[in-house]
């Protein structure tokens, strides 16, 4: 089991700059969550999807954010214009319907400048 | 608004000491409860699950629900240097695939 694989692990760009993070989840796993972690702000929900369906939006902060889960094994999260204060961590997890403990991935670390 | 309290600490223990993290939610209906560490620079890592009012121990770990007053808590015996990490307090609230809401954890330092 490789667990929820996540891309780019590190990643410094200038604002204004696209950012694609990905998620690669665990095999089996229904749903699918974005988080960001700030430290003011704590481990905030973005956006999940269940089946590959986005079921709530409602965390995205603005317009800028945009989500797809193409697949059951691929999902991206999109940052476009980016600003600084989108710098952040930002974890996929996954969670099977079997139970409803959620498994993170180990997070991309995103530096706006 | 469904939300998860914790006190953000640092919470500073003595080496062999109990360690104590409590959690308050706001969600009445809420089914499941979980404490997730993480360690600086890391994701976090889940640890403890909790279902039912009452205790549950797994090791060095006993985790404490109790729905009536929607408190959950975490006791760590014996603490050790390798348990200083922040600690999350998680909720599902609907007891289903609908993800976890979050406290904003406790930042625990054990001192040896």
């Amino acid at each position: 089991d490789a667990g929820v694989i996540q891309s780019p692990r590190h990643e410094v760009t200038e604002m204004g700059q696209e950012v694609t993070l990905r998620c690669k989840p665990i095999s089996g796993h229904n749903s699918l969550f974005w988080y960001r972690q700030t430290m003011m702000r704590g481990l905030e929900l973005l956006i999940y999807f269940n089946n590959n369906v986005p079921i709530d939006d409602s965390g995205m902060p603005e317009d800028r954010f945009s989500a797809k889960m193409p697949n059951a094994s691929f999902s991206t999260l999109k940052i476009q214009p980016s600003e600084p204060r989108d710098s952040a961590v930002y974890f996929c997890a996954g969670q099977s319907r079997f139970g409803d403990t959620i498994y993170f991935g180990e997070g991309s670390w995103l530096t706006v400048v | 608004q469904k939300e998860v309290e914790q006190n953000s600490g640092p919470l500073s223990v003595p080496e062999g000491a109990i360690a104590s993290l409590n959690c308050t939610y706001s969600d009445r209906g809420s089914q499941s409860f979980f404490w997730y560490r993480q360690y600086s620079g890391k994701s976090p890592e889940l640890i403890m699950s909790i279902y039912s009012n009452g205790d549950k121990e797994d090791g060095r770990f006993t985790a404490q629900l109790n729905k009536a007053s929607q408190y959950v808590s975490l006791l760590i015996r014996d603490s050790q240097p390798s348990d200083s990490a922040t600690y999350l307090c998680a909720v599902n609230p609907g007891g289903g695939a609908d993800g976890l809401t979050f406290g904003k954890g406790t930042h625990l330092i054990i001192q040896p």
